[in-house]
Formats: structure tokens, C-alpha cells, sequence
């Protein structure tokens, strides 16, 4: 079976663009969770989907959003990028089990902002 | 703000050694779970445990969880190159929040 799919997987962005990072979930996974991760750091949690709808958010500013379609698939919209911006960006997916929540990554999006 | 923190942050043995790290967090979980990350890649989950176990095994890895003093430790035997990675910690409090990180040890294994 196809695990987490991520594209692009390199992106060059100049500050003030805008940017979207798309993500495929595993097969029967309903929940999508984004992931910063800058460099030397551990993923800060962003924003978690499912069912189409937010279920949890971090610390992040507004210019950071997402949406869930219907097939589950996610993106990830940020916009007026700032160089602080740069970083790994991981997709997971889960079943959203209350007893696990084992989490399932992408390989990431990595994001240069110029 | 990031709930685990790992120890050591670096960490280089010899092909054959145990690896050991250590994590603390600071609220209470549900669970916590162990990543390994290659090379600035995916994470792969390696084990959970739950908060009212105390050990677990799985393979080669052996965790275990200490909630009266919020730290847990991953135990790696015979450590192999292919070991050669980041391993970060990470607590689940509940509902639909996200996992939080810590800043993970990076385990470097000399053949």
C-alpha cells in the first residue's frame, strides 16, 4: 500500500508569496495532521483535519491555513512568507484511534523562503 | 512550545553498544510515543506506550515510562548502523491534539 505522499517535494519562495503543500493520506485514514519542522528543532504540531473539518490547531499565525477535501487528501496554504518560514513541512496521517494515534509521515515538503 | 525534551542531544557508540536516551516531559498524557527520523526525512513511529504501562518491548527497543517523574527512556540493544538517526520523543495528551516534539537525540553509530 502507498504510505503519506507529499508534493513538492523542494520549493524555492521569495518573501511575501504565497505558497500550497499538498498531501495524500495512507488509504482509509480520515485524519491529516501539518508539521513544521526547522532545522536542528522536532515538528511543532500546526494543524490536524478530519472528517473535513479542524479539529486542532497550534501555535501558528493566520497567514498559516489548510483545508481537507472530501477524499481526505490536505493542503497547506501560508501566505506573506517570511524567511522564518523555511523549514521541513510533514504530512501524517492516522485513523484518529483514541488508543493509539500512531501517526503515519511524509516524506515532507521542503521550503526555502528567499 | 515543545512538551518533550530529549538527553542526550547527540550521541556517538560503536556498532554492537546499547544506546540509551532519556525524555522529559511536562503535562500530563495519554501516551507517549518514540519517532526515529533519517537525514531531515519522514519520522517513523517506533513505539508507543501508555500511561499506565510501565514497559514495553518491541524488537531490539525497550521503553520505559515514569509518570511520577513525567520521563520515559528508549533502551536500543545491539545498535546497528542503520541505527544512525534522530530520535525524538513525543506525548499525546488527548482528543485532536497534535503530537508535540521535542528537540530529539541524534544517534550516530561507528561501525
Amino acid at each position: 500500500d502507498a504510505g503519506v505522499t507529499q508534493s513538492p517535494t523542494h520549493l524555492i519562495k521569495t518573501r511575501g508569496q504565497h505558497v500550497t503543500l499538498r498531501c495524500s493520506p495512507i488509504s482509509g485514514h480520515k485524519s491529516v495532521s501539518w508539521y513544521q519542522q526547522v532545522l536542528g528543532q522536532g515538528p511543532q504540531f500546526i494543524f490536524q483535519y478530519y472528517e473535513k473539518e479542524e479539529r486542532g490547531r497550534g501555535n501558528f499565525p493566520d497567514r498559516f491555513s489548510a483545508r481537507q477535501f472530501p477524499n481526505y487528501s490536505s493542503e497547506l496554504n501560508v501566505n506573506a512568507l517570511l524567511l522564518g518560514d523555511s523549514a521541513l513541512y510533514l504530512c501524517a496521517s492516522s485513523r484518529l484511534d483514541r488508543e493509539s494515534n500512531e501517526q503515519f509521515f511524509g516524506p515532507g515538503t521542503r521550503l526555502t523562503v528567499l | 512550545s515543545q512538551q518533550g525534551e530529549e538527553d542526550p542531544q547527540a550521541l556517538s557508540i560503536q556498532e554492537g553498544e546499547n544506546a540509551t536516551m532519556n525524555c522529559s516531559y511536562k503535562t500530563s498524557i495519554n501516551n507517549l510515543q518514540w519517532y526515529r527520523q533519517n537525514s531531515g526525512r519522514g519520522l517513523v513511529h517506533l513505539i508507543l506506550i501508555r500511561s499506565n504501562e510501565r514497559e514495553k518491548h518491541s524488537g531490539r527497543l525497550r521503553v520505559t515510562l515514569d509518570t511520577s517523574k513525567k520521563s520515559s527512556s528508549l533502551l536500543i540493544t545491539a545498535s546497528r548502523a542503520a541505527d544512525t538517526a534522530s530520535y525524538f520523543c513525543c506525548g499525546k495528551r488527548g482528543g485532536a491534539d497534535g503530537l508535540t516534539f521535542g528537540k530529539g537525540t541524534h544517534l550516530i553509530i561507528q561501525p
